[in-house]
């Protein structure tokens, strides 16, 4: 059974910090892999995904990277501020077509 | 606008009562599904829909029952035998292929009186 973790539950770091927010999965048949953003008491906005077949993805200062051999990926957030302030959550899809979802990193970014 | 709607925003249950939430789509998505999270965790499928007139239950479906009449229409219902119904219902839509994007709702707060 496919198992998403994310370290560290929670993170707060000063404004302009650069940051890495760590996702592990137990088994590497995967389609793809996904990091999306909450605000509190709101819904998930995509943010990347990355195909099973490529390594990294990168969309402003956010860059994801994926080792499928090892079951790892890391989101790096350069120069953080205060509004990237949230909870970020990494899913796979496993090969039944079902996202499988972390437990989700709260960051707090301070001015 | 395209995206997807919840309604209501927050919803009050009393004991033993069913009730319904509802999701709306204007992407013309064939692919829908019903997420709940719990405070800290992350998100576990309810149910999920392919095409009209067809579902399938996914990791904890016990206690929630789903329709699917209309492509852009995908209402949840938490019946009395859910238990513990308190949670964040979140409702997504993806294209035709399980590995497309999917796009997310903002979500109803279900509270139990």
């Amino acid at each position: 059974k496919q198992e998403v973790t994310q370290i560290p539950a929670a993170l707060s770091v000063p404004e302009g910090e650069n940051l890495v927010l760590n996702c592990s999965f137990t088994d590497s048949a995967i389609y793809n892999l996904q990091w999306f953003r909450q605000d509190p008491g709101k819904g998930l906005t995509s943010l990347l995904l990355i195909q099973s077949s490529q390594r990294e993805q990168t969309s402003g200062r956010l860059n994801a990277s994926l080792d499928k051999s090892s079951g790892r990926s890391t989101l790096y957030i350069a120069a953080s501020q205060p509004g990237d302030s949230a909870t970020y959550l990494c899913a796979v899809l496993n090969q039944g077509g079902k996202l499988i979802f972390g437990q989700g990193t709260e960051l707090s970014v301070k001015p | 606008d395209g995206g997807i709607t919840q309604s209501p925003k927050y919803l009050f249950r009393k004991e033993g009562q069913n009730v319904t939430l509802s999701c709306e789509q204007n992407l013309n998505h064939d692919a829908m599904y019903w997420y709940r999270q719990d405070p800290g965790q992350g998100l576990r499928l309810i149910y999920y829909s392919q095409i009209v007139n067809d579902f399938q239950k996914g990791d904890i479906a016990e206690g929630y029952s789903v329709s699917r009449e209309k492509k852009e229409s995908f209402p949840l219902t938490v019946t009395s035998a859910q238990k513990n119904p308190t949670a964040f219902y979140l409702c997504a839509s993806s294209g035709t292929s399980l590995r497309e994007t999917q796009y997310f709702g903002p979500g109803t707060r279900l509270l139990v009186l």
